[in-house]
């Protein structure tokens, strides 16, 4: 159980463009979902928390105009990353804590690789 | 930004031997737990250990908390070729749910 989907795997683009990216947990509900983004041999670093049906928090630092982010429902979160540039390119992998979990393991979608060409 | 520190950040062992990476952090915290990521692939949860909890196993890992010293470390023991994979901390702070990440430990376990 406990399965979070991220779709696309993968994807590439052209520098201007906007790519969406979903997250599902196909087996729970969760009210609060995480957006990470890891670069090559980094460690993940935590972007924005997305919370069911209101605005999303975001980390110092990350741009929430360019990176957009939208849970309308308990088991979808969405990361638009709006005029991808080719500093864009990263890892981007989400992931979700059951509702009402405490001192319970998060789990993650396989992430999503973005070129931006 | 990262609270957790990683060490080794690379670590290279011949199958059969242990493997045993650290991790420290800043804060107080609800939890710390480990995880497992292949290249390119997202993360697999290895094991949770609270912050009342001392020592706990699941099969050949073991993990060890220490509240006093903000420290905790994992323990791989007999170690395959296909443990080959990169390694984190992650601490769930007691100020809320979210997970603040360590640097990882790449760890290469050779046949």
């Amino acid at each position: 159980g406990a399965v979070v989907s991220q779709h696309p795997s993968w994807v590439i683009c052209k520098s201007g463009t906007s790519v969406k990216i979903e997250c599902r947990s196909l087996d729970f509900q969760a009210t609060t979902m995480f957006w990470y983004r890891q670069f090559p041999k980094q460690s993940l670093m935590l972007m924005a928390t997305s919370n069911e049906g209101s605005k999303a928090t975001y980390e110092q630092g990350v741009e929430k105009d360019k990176f957009l982010i939208n849970h309308a429902s308990l088991t979808l979160s969405t990361l638009t990353v709006t005029s991808a540039h080719p500093e864009d390119s990263s890892f981007y992998i989400c992931s979700a804590y059951p509702i009402s979990s405490y001192n319970s393991p998060l789990h993650f979608g396989n992430g999503t690789r973005l070129t931006v060409t | 930004s990262q609270q957790g520190e990683e060490d080794p950040q690379a670590l290279s062992i011949q199958e059969g031997e242990n493997a045993t990476m650290n991790c420290s952090y800043k804060t107080s915290i609800n939890n710390l737990q480990w995880y497992r990521q292949n290249s390119g692939r997202g993360l697999v949860h290895l094991i949770l250990i609270r912050s009342n909890e001392r020592e706990k196993h699941s099969g050949r890992l073991r993990v060890t908390l220490d509240t006093s010293k903000k420290s905790s470390s994992l323990l791989i023991t007999a170690s395959r070729a296909a443990d080959t994979a990169s390694y984190f901390c992650a601490t769930e702070e007691t100020s809320g749910s979210r997970l603040t990440f360590g640097e990882g430990t790449q760890l290469t376990v050779n046949p």
